[in-house]
Formats: C-alpha cells, structure tokens, sequence
C-alpha cells in the first residue's frame, strides 16, 4: 500500500523558505506511470494546486506562486521536496504531498493518494 | 486560466435524499475531471475520475456525469457518512467546494 508522509518545520517566519520533503514508501517515485505534487489548504478554505514534478525532475508550478516555488525530486531516497520562499501570513496552510496520474506534469487527471498533511503556520 | 465553478457552496441534506453538485469550468474542458470528498482534518479522498470512472473501493451510490463545460457529482441516497465537502478538479485547478450538511 502506497504511503506518502510530509515532515518539515511547523513554524515558519514571516520572509523566510518554508521547505517540506515527503517521502513515499510503498512505491517507487521513479515509476513511469506517476507524478508527484504538493497541494495546500489554508484553514478553513478550498484547495490550492503548487505544483508537480516527474522523477525525471520535469516540473510545473501554479503561475500564481511559481516566482516563489521550487520543487525537486531524489530518486535515491524514494522523496520529492517543496521550498516556497518570501513566505507571509497568506502562505499558513495544510499541506499535502500527493501522487498524481495523468498525461504530463500539466495535465494531471486525478490524484489518487494523499499524504495526511501537515499544517504549517506562519509568524514572528 | 481555467475556472471551476462549483455549486451550490453548501447544501443541507436527509439521510436518503438524492444529492447533485455541479461544477461549470469557464470554457469547455476534456472529460478528465475529478472529484474527491473531504471531512474535517482529512486528505481528499478520490470519488470520480475522468467525469464519470468509479474509483475502486467508492460506493456505487456515488456517480459523476458530464462533458464540455458542465459536470455533476451524484449522490443518489445519501448516507451518514457522506457528510463532508466535496471539490471537483481539473489539471492544476479546484472548484471552490461544497460542503453537504445535514438537515
């Protein structure tokens, strides 16, 4: 049974890189048939897409956020990382990492395992 | 960018009464739109796939329908624990959500 889990700090200041790693057990990150992403759920709102990544190391960013985002995979340790810079207020969230099916880094189907989030705040 | 529209925001509902949630995309779309099911402090769960496709382990009362511009999501004799928000997805966008409550 596939299983992705996110670790990384909880609080993050105002202006600084919030950075989270997820790491898939279960699978391999290298398979041909997947994606990966991270998605995020500020409290008590909708979800918001931040971004995908193929192990080959393709990647695709909301437009919104991509001056800020980064993502990166290592093959080696079976993880996938997302670094979002200049964080604010705004940036405080759940965030999920997340294993997507579909054509291509930007035409993602359906996502069909979710890490259980993890809940970033942040502030000074 | 693409926008899905879901609606309504929210609804109240009985145990056994048919439920439709809509999503209209702002232009029209390929058929590969997803829906998932939220409860408190819990990761989506997958519902639909590609407007219409089951996923495995998804109970049979739950239908997706749809093409174009226009989608539904079909509940047709709502259970206890179908009581959550439900979003609709495609490629890298949401719907805003609805969240089904009871009545």
């Amino acid at each position: 049974q596939l299983q992705l889990q996110e670790s990384g700090p909880g609080l993050v200041k105002p202006s600084e890189t919030l950075s989270l790693t997820c790491t898939v057990s279960g699978g391999s990150i290298s398979s041909s048939s997947y994606y990966w992403g991270w998605i995020r759920q500020p409290p008590g709102k909708g979800l918001e897409w931040i971004g995908s990544i193929y192990y080959s190391g393709s990647t695709y960013y909301n437009p919104s956020l991509k001056s800020r985002v980064t993502i990166s995979v290592d093959t080696s340790k079976n993880q996938f990382s997302l670094k979002l810079s200049s964080v604010t207020a705004a940036d405080t969230a759940v965030y999920y990492c997340a294993r997507l099916v579909g054509l291509g880094v930007t035409k993602v189907r359906f996502i069909d395992y979710w890490g259980q989030g993890t809940l970033v705040t942040v502030s000074s | 960018a693409i926008q899905l529209t879901q609606s309504p925001s929210s609804l109240s509902a009985s145990v056994g009464d048919r439920v439709t949630i809509t999503c209209r995309a702002s232009q029209g779309i390929s058929s590969a739109l997803a829906w998932y099911q939220q409860k408190p402090g819990k990761a989506p769960k997958l519902l639909i796939y590609d407007a219409s496709s089951l996923e495995s382990g998804v109970p049979s009362r739950f239908s997706g329908s749809g093409s174009g511009t226009d989608f539904t999501l079909t509940i047709s004799s709502l259970q206890p624990e179908d009581f959550a928000t439900y979003y609709c997805q495609q490629f890298d966008t949401f719907g805003g959500g609805t969240k089904v409550e009871i009545k």
